[in-house]
């Protein structure tokens, strides 16, 4: 199975409200982060957070990482209609001395007007 | 900055014929990626370059899938004889080693389809 499962696999809200998506993985990690990606479009990086590190901020977003539980979490607050995209975790790791990168499955999200 | 260039945005090609995508990295990022996306498997990376070197090719499904990275600024995929189930969203991304944030930058993609 993959490194990293996103939880929902889709998620449906209204404008204004917040939306949550939840990342699970299995090894033992350097960093997580999150990409957005459009419909029709390329993965776009959000945010980074190192596995030192509890909780990141940027914007409208806010990370969580719990290593113990090998999991991490995304919250979009005051979500808007442009906000609709499919959200990845990727996880990384130390692979052969280098860092190798393993995407999760994504949650499609649809913010309603 | 152009960004990650992929080319062709589409290709539509028989099965048995070989299929070449194209990629401009990033100038001045030293590792390149190529993933392959489908609603089945996710994303996938299926090879992942250095200094233009390979590194990791592991996730190369099969023989017909070849890929090269003659110099700094160009990568090629090739897939000989292509199959309908290579049908997919093939994406280069690169990035540059020493950055804090470790961001990958995605190319449009290439969105493949074999008859």
């Amino acid at each position: 199975s993959q490194q990293g499962e996103e939880d929902p696999q889709a998620l449906s809200i209204q404008e204004g409200e917040n939306a949550t998506m939840n990342c699970s993985y299995k090894t033992s990690i350097n960093n997580l982060q999150w990409y957005r990606q459009n419909s029709g479009r390329g993965l776009v990086h959000l945010i980074l957070i190192r596995s030192n590190e509890r909780e990141k901020h940027s914007g409208r977003l806010r990370v969580t990482l719990d290593t113990s539980k090998k999991s991490s979490s995304l919250l979009i607050t005051a979500s808007r209609a442009a906000d609709t995209a499919s959200y990845f975790c990727a996880t990384a790791s130390n692979s052969g001395g280098y860092q190798k990168v393993t995407f999760g499955t994504g949650t499609k999200l649809q913010v309603i007007p | 900055d152009a960004g990650v260039i992929q080319s062709p945005r589409h290709e539509v090609t028989e099965m048995g014929q070989e299929v070449t995508l194209r990629c401009k990295p990033i100038s001045g990022h030293d590792y390149l990626f190529w993933y392959r996306q489908t609603m089945m498997r996710g994303l996938e990376l299926l090879i992942y370059f250095n200094n233009n070197v390979p590194i990791d090719d592991s996730g190369m499904p099969e023989d017909r899938f070849s890929a090269k990275m003659p110099n700094a600024s160009f990568s090629t995929l090739k897939i000989q004889p292509s199959e309908p189930r290579d049908s997919a969203v093939y994406f280069c991304a690169s990035r540059r080693s020493g950055t804090a944030t470790y961001e990958q930058y995605f190319g449009p993609g290439t969105r493949l389809t074999v008859t």
